[in-house]
């Protein structure tokens, strides 16, 4: 079983960066596997925000496009994201997500972790 | 802007058979979308329970089934238990990205 941990500061003040991590379970991240970051605002739906390969390649949410950034450290097993410029509006609980290409999206989850933006 | 519509909510008795659906602003969902559907039970990360339309996850329960309904995608839960009392979101691929529709609040009443 894939263990996904997210991790990050639980506050972000409004027009601040959201940094936060995810931390894929040692060997449970192989060439076929795509990671993707969903978040959930309180009360309400799930968003996908974006994904990143293997091998890097990277899709945004093109509502989110311009303020985000996914990357990762393969070696560590670190994944990361970075949203730009956060307004209350970006208040929600990120998850990172993974899945093997061809077998559906979005198979294991992290439990989650609640950024508010605020002041 | 894309969006995908769920019902908002639905009501099933215990034992009975009921069905979700998820329908796209641009017309048609087909098999290329790759239809997925998952399941949040509150204060849990939500769990995939159906893929590209129609295929079930090992962990998958036999009584839900994936498949498309006139222009929609569809997931239909038959001899629905209590424990199937949850918030079911569709999630459709759209080239390069994907999109969740907004839920469906499933009460087991």
């Amino acid at each position: 079983q894939v263990q996904l941990q997210e991790s990050g500061p639980g506050l972000v003040k409004p027009s601040g960066t959201l940094s936060l991590t995810c931390a894929v379970s040692s060997g449970s991240f192989s060439s076929r596997d795509w990671l993707t970051w969903v978040r959930q605002p309180p009360g309400t739906g799930l968003e996908w925000i974006g994904e990143i390969s293997h091998s890097g390649k990277t899709y945004y949410n093109p509502s989110l496009k311009s303020r985000v950034t996914i990357s990762m450290d393969k070696s560590k097993n670190h994944f990361s994201l970075s949203l730009r410029s956060v307004t209350a509006a970006d208040t929600a609980v990120y998850h990172c997500t993974t899945h093997p290409a061809g077998e559906g999206q979005l198979v294991n989850w992290g439990q989650g972790t609640l950024v508010t933006v605020s002041s | 802007q894309t969006v995908v519509t769920q019902e908002p909510s639905l009501t099933v008795s215990p034992g009975g058979t009921v069905t979700l659906t998820c329908a796209s602003s641009t017309g048609a969902v087909t098999s290329t979308y790759q239809s997925n559907w998952f399941q949040q039970i509150p204060g849990q990360a939500p769990r995939a329970l159906i893929y590209s339309t129609t295929n079930k996850h090992s962990w998958t329960p036999a009584r839900f089934s994936g498949s498309l309904l006139g222009d929609k995608a569809a997931l239909t839960l038959s001899g629905v238990q209590p424990e199937d009392e949850a918030e079911y979101y569709c999630l459709v691929q759209y080239g390069d990205m994907w999109v969740f529709g907004g839920g469906t609040k499933l009460t087991v009443l």
